[in-house]
């Protein structure tokens, strides 16, 4: 069974940072594009980033590029997220997902981990 | 990017009743379409992918269909559990966006 496990989230101050971790197991971790997603309280989804399977591809939504740092460890069957000088507009729970295949940008969302929130607040 | 535009933004239907989302994008495509449900308080499940594959153990109530910049979403006869929020994905390009969901309730 597929399992993904974010950790790392909660409470910090705008222009704070984070890392937020996902942690993977029921497959093989190395063979899978990664992502990470984000919503908002009461909003709807956003992508944030994606990685391909040996981090050859990274990718970044806009709103957070420059910011946000995406990394994976596949020795270790883990997906990272640095966040750095976090706004309120960063409030969300963030989701790790694993996309359907190895493809060298993100297409569908097949498995999703339970979330993580981050709340950035003074 | 893609905007993706959902109709409609909630729909209030009875146990039993076909019902229908519509999601349009701002441009061709092609396939690449995804749909999700979300339950309140849970993450989101992939339930049709790339317009009209029905993911693995997805009941077959549920199902996809269109092209281009034109989509259709089907529960053919709803039940209960299908009480969520559905949201469409485009992957044709970079980023993925979703549309902005259809909160579905009972009648």
């Amino acid at each position: 069974e597929v399992q993904l496990v974010e950790s790392g989230g909660g409470l910090v101050k705008p222009g704070g940072s984070l890392r937020l971790s996902c942690a993977a197991s029921g497959f093989t971790f190395s063979s899978y594009s990664m992502n990470w997603v984000r919503q908002a309280p009461g909003k709807g989804l956003e992508w944030v980033s994606s990685i391909s399977s040996s981090s050859s591809y990274i990718y970044y939504a806009d709103s957070v590029k420059g910011r946000f740092t995406i990394s994976r460890d596949n020795a270790k069957n883990s997906l990272y997220l640095q966040m750095n000088s976090l706004r309120a507009e960063d409030t969300a729970v963030y989701y790790c997902a694993r996309d359907g295949i190895a493809a060298r940008a993100p297409e569908y969302f097949q498995h999703w981990g339970q979330g993580t929130l981050v709340t950035v607040s003074s | 990017d893609i905007q993706m535009t959902q109709s409609p933004s909630s729909l209030s239907a009875s146990v039993g009743d076909r019902v229908t989302i519509t999601c349009q994008a701002s441009q061709d495509i092609s396939n690449y379409l995804n749909w999700y449900q979300q339950k309140p308080g849970k993450a989101p499940k992939l339930l049709i992918y790339d317009a009209s594959n029905l993911e693995t153990g997805v009941p077959s109530r549920f199902s996809g269909s269109g092209s281009g910049t034109d989509f259709t979403f089907t529960i053919s006869s709803l039940q209960p559990e299908d009480i969520a929020t559905y949201y469409c994905q485009q992957y044709d390009n970079l980023p993925p966006t979703f549309g902005q969901g259809t909160k579905l309730e009972i009648k």
